[in-house]
């Protein structure tokens, strides 16, 4: 079966210092991979997407990930922590030709001062 | 613009009850999805329309469940009775059609429903 899977459940950072939170997708995808980020009683607001034209895609609000697939990894990555980046982060994917979305569990953000 | 919006944000009613949350997507926005989020477990897809057809109704739960989309513009779920383990954050969703804008979904906050 596709899957998606966030490795964390929580990712603590301190301020300023970088932040990773991992996704690996399974390799039957013909991947389209997304990243998705909500705030406290927001909805989910997208941070970036991979569709196969660049392996490393740029985000908002400084953010990146990079599609490895020989890991089948998408990993969000920021260098530098922000209190406002405190949130939930969704890793997300769609199957070949569907809109059947499939979400990694999620993984909590917390940034300390 | 307007975002997507739902409601009730919260709703609380008793097993055996029926609720009816509601979806307003984007205006212009062909595909609109519902996603259901139990406590503790991930996002899971229930169904998505293209204006007022169903594409894909295979996440629904059973036939408590009912999904329409009138005319294509806002949609309606509605739980009919509810039971306990109907209870979680319903999520809307809506995007555009096109090439560019694939897979690219605008999120509303979410009803939290509660069945006691």
């Amino acid at each position: 079966a596709q899957s998606v899977t966030q490795l964390d459940s929580h990712v603590s950072v301190s301020e300023g210092t970088p932040v990773l939170l991992r996704c690996n997708y399974s390799s039957s995808y013909s991947p389209s991979l997304f990243w998705y980020v909500q705030h406290p009683n927001k909805g989910l607001q997208l941070l970036l997407k991979y569709t196969s034209a660049a392996t490393l895609v740029k985000g908002i609000n400084g953010f990146e990930a990079e599609f490895k697939k020989s890991e089948t990894s998408f990993h969000l990555t920021k260098p530098s922590a922000h209190m406002s980046d405190a949130a939930e982060y969704f890793c997300v994917g769609y199957p070949t030709g569907g809109f059947k979305t499939i979400f990694g569990a999620g993984t909590r953000l917390f940034v300390k001062a | 613009e307007a975002g997507v919006t739902q409601f009730p944000s919260h709703s609380v009613i008793e097993k055996g009850q029926t609720v009816t949350l509601r979806c307003d997507p984007i205006s212009g926005h062909d595909n609109l999805y519902w996603y259901r989020r139990v406590m503790g477990k991930e996002i899971k897809f229930l169904l998505h329309f293209v204006k007022e057809s169903k594409q894909d109704e295979s996440g629904m739960p059973n036939n408590r469940f009912l999904a329409e989309r009138t005319g294509g513009t806002y949609s309606t779920l509605k739980v009919q009775p509810a039971e306990l383990e109907d209870s979680g954050v319903y999520f809307c969703a809506s995007s555009q059609g096109g090439t560019a804008a694939w897979g690219i979904q605008y999120f509303g906050a979410g009803t939290r429903l509660s069945v006691l």
